[in-house]
Protein backbone atom coordinates (compact mmCIF):
# COMPACT_ATOMS: atom_id res chain seq x y z
CA UNK A 1 0.00 0.00 0.00
CA UNK A 2 1.48 3.70 -0.95
CA UNK A 3 2.55 5.29 2.49
CA UNK A 4 0.97 8.56 1.47
CA UNK A 5 -1.91 10.55 1.33
CA UNK A 6 -2.96 12.95 -0.72
CA UNK A 7 -6.22 15.35 -1.14
CA UNK A 8 -8.50 13.85 -4.37
CA UNK A 9 -8.59 17.08 -6.37
CA UNK A 10 -7.38 20.81 -6.58
CA UNK A 11 -8.03 23.90 -7.89
CA UNK A 12 -5.64 26.95 -8.88
CA UNK A 13 -5.66 29.97 -10.75
CA UNK A 14 -3.72 30.66 -13.92
CA UNK A 15 -0.56 32.45 -12.61
CA UNK A 16 -1.08 32.07 -8.66
CA UNK A 17 0.72 29.50 -6.60
CA UNK A 18 -0.47 25.55 -6.32
CA UNK A 19 0.47 24.14 -3.24
CA UNK A 20 -0.06 20.26 -3.04
CA UNK A 21 0.33 19.08 0.57
CA UNK A 22 1.05 15.03 0.89
CA UNK A 23 1.09 13.69 4.56
CA UNK A 24 3.53 10.56 5.22
CA UNK A 25 3.43 10.41 8.79
CA UNK A 26 5.20 7.05 8.99
CA UNK A 27 8.38 8.00 6.78
CA UNK A 28 11.30 6.38 7.24
CA UNK A 29 14.91 8.20 8.31
CA UNK A 30 15.94 6.49 5.03
CA UNK A 31 13.35 7.08 2.78
CA UNK A 32 13.00 10.53 0.19
CA UNK A 33 10.03 12.38 -0.76
CA UNK A 34 9.36 12.10 -4.52
CA UNK A 35 7.04 14.01 -6.94
CA UNK A 36 6.02 12.97 -10.05
CA UNK A 37 2.57 14.54 -12.44
CA UNK A 38 0.84 12.98 -15.07
CA UNK A 39 -0.72 14.80 -17.58
CA UNK A 40 -3.38 13.40 -19.76
CA UNK A 41 -2.86 10.28 -21.72
CA UNK A 42 0.79 10.37 -20.97
CA UNK A 43 3.62 8.85 -18.99
CA UNK A 44 4.54 10.54 -15.78
CA UNK A 45 7.26 12.92 -15.16
CA UNK A 46 9.84 13.16 -12.81
CA UNK A 47 9.32 16.81 -10.76
CA UNK A 48 11.44 16.91 -7.69
CA UNK A 49 12.87 14.75 -4.41
CA UNK A 50 14.30 15.32 -1.53
CA UNK A 51 14.93 13.67 2.11
CA UNK A 52 14.25 16.65 4.70
CA UNK A 53 16.07 20.03 3.68
CA UNK A 54 13.49 22.10 1.24
CA UNK A 55 14.58 21.51 -2.63
CA UNK A 56 13.60 23.63 -5.44
CA UNK A 57 14.40 23.54 -9.14
CA UNK A 58 13.34 24.78 -12.37
CA UNK A 59 9.87 23.17 -12.08
CA UNK A 60 9.17 23.53 -8.45
CA UNK A 61 9.80 23.80 -4.82
CA UNK A 62 9.38 21.20 -2.30
CA UNK A 63 8.97 21.90 1.14
CA UNK A 64 9.02 19.00 4.11
CA UNK A 65 8.54 19.75 7.42
CA UNK A 66 11.03 19.54 10.31
CA UNK A 67 9.32 15.97 11.34
CA UNK A 68 9.40 14.91 7.47
CA UNK A 69 5.79 13.79 8.30
CA UNK A 70 4.16 15.58 5.45
CA UNK A 71 5.60 17.87 2.55
CA UNK A 72 4.26 20.21 0.45
CA UNK A 73 5.13 20.55 -3.59
CA UNK A 74 4.50 24.70 -4.60
CA UNK A 75 4.57 24.82 -8.57
CA UNK A 76 5.00 28.73 -8.29
CA UNK A 77 3.01 30.31 -11.11
CA UNK A 78 0.06 27.85 -12.39
CA UNK A 79 -0.45 27.62 -15.93
CA UNK A 80 -2.64 25.56 -17.79
CA UNK A 81 -0.06 23.42 -18.91
CA UNK A 82 -0.09 21.98 -15.09
CA UNK A 83 -3.24 20.57 -15.34
CA UNK A 84 -2.53 16.65 -14.06
CA UNK A 85 -2.64 14.13 -11.53
CA UNK A 86 0.26 14.58 -9.05
CA UNK A 87 1.99 11.73 -7.18
CA UNK A 88 3.78 11.72 -3.71
CA UNK A 89 5.79 8.79 -3.53
CA UNK A 90 7.87 7.77 -0.68
CA UNK A 91 10.88 5.14 -0.91
CA UNK A 92 14.06 4.85 0.22
CA UNK A 93 17.07 5.75 -2.19
CA UNK A 94 18.85 2.55 -2.06
CA UNK A 95 17.33 -1.00 -1.52
CA UNK A 96 14.62 -0.89 -3.93
CA UNK A 97 13.45 -0.03 -7.35
CA UNK A 98 9.61 -0.04 -6.67
CA UNK A 99 7.50 3.05 -6.29
CA UNK A 100 3.93 2.85 -4.82
CA UNK A 101 1.79 5.03 -6.43
CA UNK A 102 -0.82 6.81 -4.09
CA UNK A 103 -4.03 7.72 -5.72
CA UNK A 104 -2.64 11.11 -6.28
CA UNK A 105 -4.31 14.83 -6.64
CA UNK A 106 -5.93 15.93 -9.42
CA UNK A 107 -4.76 19.39 -10.20
CA UNK A 108 -7.18 21.64 -11.98
CA UNK A 109 -5.53 24.74 -13.38
CA UNK A 110 -8.52 27.32 -14.21
CA UNK A 111 -8.10 30.50 -16.53
CA UNK B 1 16.53 14.69 -26.88
CA UNK B 2 17.01 11.22 -25.11
CA UNK B 3 13.94 9.63 -24.17
CA UNK B 4 12.09 6.60 -23.50
CA UNK B 5 9.99 5.30 -26.76
CA UNK B 6 6.69 3.12 -26.69
CA UNK B 7 5.47 1.51 -29.65
CA UNK B 8 2.70 1.37 -30.71
CA UNK B 9 0.81 4.06 -28.66
CA UNK B 10 -2.28 2.06 -29.41
CA UNK B 11 -2.82 -1.67 -29.54
CA UNK B 12 -5.48 -3.56 -30.33
CA UNK B 13 -6.21 -7.39 -29.47
CA UNK B 14 -8.65 -10.09 -29.36
CA UNK B 15 -8.90 -11.81 -26.24
CA UNK B 16 -6.60 -14.60 -25.58
CA UNK B 17 -3.99 -13.69 -28.94
CA UNK B 18 -0.80 -13.21 -27.51
CA UNK B 19 0.38 -9.54 -28.00
CA UNK B 20 3.84 -7.79 -27.31
CA UNK B 21 4.69 -4.23 -26.59
CA UNK B 22 8.12 -3.08 -27.13
CA UNK B 23 9.75 -0.24 -25.40
CA UNK B 24 13.24 1.14 -26.50
CA UNK B 25 15.63 3.91 -24.63
CA UNK B 26 18.26 6.04 -25.40
CA UNK B 27 19.03 7.12 -22.38
CA UNK B 28 21.74 4.14 -21.88
CA UNK B 29 19.95 3.49 -18.45
CA UNK B 30 20.52 0.20 -16.69
CA UNK B 31 17.18 -0.38 -14.85
CA UNK B 32 13.81 -0.54 -16.69
CA UNK B 33 10.52 -0.66 -15.16
CA UNK B 34 6.92 -2.22 -16.95
CA UNK B 35 4.08 -0.58 -15.18
CA UNK B 36 0.04 -0.95 -15.94
CA UNK B 37 -1.99 1.72 -15.50
CA UNK B 38 -5.97 1.11 -15.99
CA UNK B 39 -8.26 3.67 -15.79
CA UNK B 40 -8.58 5.99 -12.84
CA UNK B 41 -5.88 4.16 -11.43
CA UNK B 42 -2.38 4.98 -10.18
CA UNK B 43 0.63 2.89 -12.11
CA UNK B 44 1.32 -0.25 -10.53
CA UNK B 45 4.47 -2.25 -10.88
CA UNK B 46 4.68 -5.47 -12.97
CA UNK B 47 8.38 -6.18 -13.01
CA UNK B 48 11.77 -4.60 -13.70
CA UNK B 49 15.74 -5.72 -15.13
CA UNK B 50 18.48 -4.57 -13.56
CA UNK B 51 20.77 -5.04 -16.28
CA UNK B 52 19.83 -8.50 -17.54
CA UNK B 53 18.59 -9.23 -13.95
CA UNK B 54 14.97 -9.80 -14.00
CA UNK B 55 12.82 -8.87 -10.88
CA UNK B 56 9.34 -9.82 -10.80
CA UNK B 57 6.57 -8.42 -8.27
CA UNK B 58 4.96 -10.77 -6.15
CA UNK B 59 1.26 -10.26 -7.68
CA UNK B 60 2.24 -9.80 -11.05
CA UNK B 61 0.28 -12.72 -12.96
CA UNK B 62 1.79 -15.09 -15.18
CA UNK B 63 0.02 -14.05 -18.20
CA UNK B 64 2.66 -11.21 -18.16
CA UNK B 65 6.28 -11.99 -19.43
CA UNK B 66 9.15 -9.80 -20.27
CA UNK B 67 12.24 -9.75 -22.30
CA UNK B 68 15.24 -7.44 -22.08
CA UNK B 69 17.53 -8.67 -25.40
CA UNK B 70 19.90 -5.90 -24.63
CA UNK B 71 20.22 -2.62 -22.86
CA UNK B 72 18.04 -0.47 -25.14
CA UNK B 73 15.17 -2.92 -25.64
CA UNK B 74 12.73 -3.97 -23.39
CA UNK B 75 9.68 -6.10 -23.94
CA UNK B 76 6.30 -7.04 -22.36
CA UNK B 77 4.12 -10.18 -23.39
CA UNK B 78 0.91 -10.75 -22.76
CA UNK B 79 0.36 -14.64 -23.60
CA UNK B 80 -3.47 -14.82 -23.36
CA UNK B 81 -4.90 -11.43 -22.91
CA UNK B 82 -8.02 -11.32 -21.24
CA UNK B 83 -10.78 -8.20 -20.70
CA UNK B 84 -9.40 -7.39 -17.41
CA UNK B 85 -5.76 -7.02 -18.85
CA UNK B 86 -6.81 -3.68 -20.96
CA UNK B 87 -4.87 -0.67 -19.39
CA UNK B 88 -2.20 1.52 -20.38
CA UNK B 89 1.42 -0.12 -20.19
CA UNK B 90 4.03 1.85 -19.09
CA UNK B 91 7.69 1.42 -19.54
CA UNK B 92 10.49 3.30 -17.34
CA UNK B 93 14.19 4.11 -16.83
CA UNK B 94 16.37 4.66 -14.35
CA UNK B 95 19.88 4.53 -13.83
CA UNK B 96 21.17 3.02 -10.91
CA UNK B 97 24.93 2.40 -9.12
CA UNK B 98 25.43 0.16 -7.32
CA UNK B 99 22.45 -1.26 -6.57
CA UNK B 100 21.51 2.10 -4.80
CA UNK B 101 17.75 1.80 -5.97
CA UNK B 102 18.00 4.08 -8.89
CA UNK B 103 17.37 7.94 -9.03
CA UNK B 104 14.36 9.14 -10.56
CA UNK B 105 12.27 7.10 -13.19
CA UNK B 106 12.06 8.28 -16.85
CA UNK B 107 8.71 7.21 -18.02
CA UNK B 108 7.47 6.96 -21.91
CA UNK B 109 4.31 7.84 -23.49
CA UNK B 110 2.77 4.55 -23.13
CA UNK B 111 0.77 2.11 -25.04
CA UNK B 112 -3.20 1.70 -24.56
CA UNK B 113 -4.38 -1.77 -24.96
CA UNK B 114 -7.68 -2.46 -25.79
CA UNK B 115 -8.78 -6.48 -25.88
CA UNK B 116 -12.16 -7.15 -27.99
Amino acid sequence: DAKTTQPTSMDCAEGRAANLPCNHSTISGNEYVYWYRQIHSQGPQYIIHGLKNNETNEMASLIITEDRKSSTLILPHATLRDTAVYYCIVRPYSGTYKYIFGTGTRLKVLA
Amino acid sequence: DAMVIQNPRYQVTQFGKPVTLSCSQTLNHNVMYWYQQKSSQAPKLLFHYYDKDFNNEADTPDNFQSRRPNTSFCFLDIRSPGLGDAAMYLCATSRDRGGTGGLEQYFGPGTRLTVT
